[in-house]
């Protein structure tokens, strides 16, 4: 089984702010890895698939990058509703897949 | 784009079976596979099976191989997800979600989840 692995677990953040996660998969997965945003009480949100396609209607301060093991998320100027956690997906193993553990990202 | 509706809330018994149902409106059924993902409170999102109805494929995590049944009716375009052996670690809100197929040598694909119910919250408790 893929494993994924995200760092931060958390970080703090200022409107403005370039923030940056880093996804891992435990082995290589090329660019079959997704990100999903999630605020409280709400499903998850598709921002970008094949490690950098943005999603049609998400804002182009998100970007997504990376190959193989190691991926990233970044939010160019974060914005208030931004505050949520990410998860990153891997589908290298579909129709099997396998979510990283998130990232919290708050003020 | 396909929207989804999930069935209501759900008060559990440890050891009884629930279902939940995923009902598709606006864009054909045959275009996707469906997934079912779990989230325990305040935990991550678990991926735990899914369907390609129009190929009638299932796939399932392996741990919850053998708990799990994930069905589809084309003709209602509702997708179904049973969990039996109910335990208290089971309460959690369960989402369906859709990604579209890739057909590649014959052989279906979904690579993301692009559309997701509101999730249903199924609570196990005696």
């Amino acid at each position: 089984d893929i494993h994924m692995t995200q760092s931060p677990s958390s970080l703090s953040a200022s409107v403005g702010d370039r923030v940056t996660i880093t996804c891992r998969a435990s082995q290589s997965i090329s660019n079959y890895l997704n990100w999903y945003q999630q605020k409280p009480g709400k499903a998850p949100k598709l921002l970008i698939f094949g490690a950098s396609k943005l999603q049609s209607g998400v804002p182009s301060r998100f970007s997504g990058s990376g190959s193989g093991t190691d991926f990233t998320l970044t939010i160019s100027s974060l914005q208030p509703e931004d505050f949520a956690t990410y998860y990153c997906q891997q589908s290298y193993s579909t129709p099997s897949f396998t979510f990283g553990p998130g990232t919290k990202v708050d003020v | 784009q396909v929207q989804l509706v999930q069935s209501g809330a759900e008060v559990m018994q440890p050891g009884s079976s629930v279902k939940v149902s995923c009902k598709a409106s606006g864009d054909t059924f045959r275009k996707y596979a469906i997934s079912w993902v779990r989230q325990a409170p305040g935990q991550g999102l678990e991926w735990m099976g899914g369907i390609i109805p129009t190929f009638g494929t299932t796939n399932y995590a392996q741990r919850f191989q053998g708990r799990v049944t994930i069905t589809a009716d084309e003709s209602t375009s509702t997708a179904y997800m049973d969990l039996s052996s109910l335990r208290s670690e089971d309460t959690a809100m369960y989402y369906c979600a859709t990604g579209p197929i890739v057909v590649i040598a014959a052989k279906p694909y979904c690579y993301f989840m692009d559309v997701w119910g509101k999730g249903t919250t199924v609570t196990v408790a005696s």
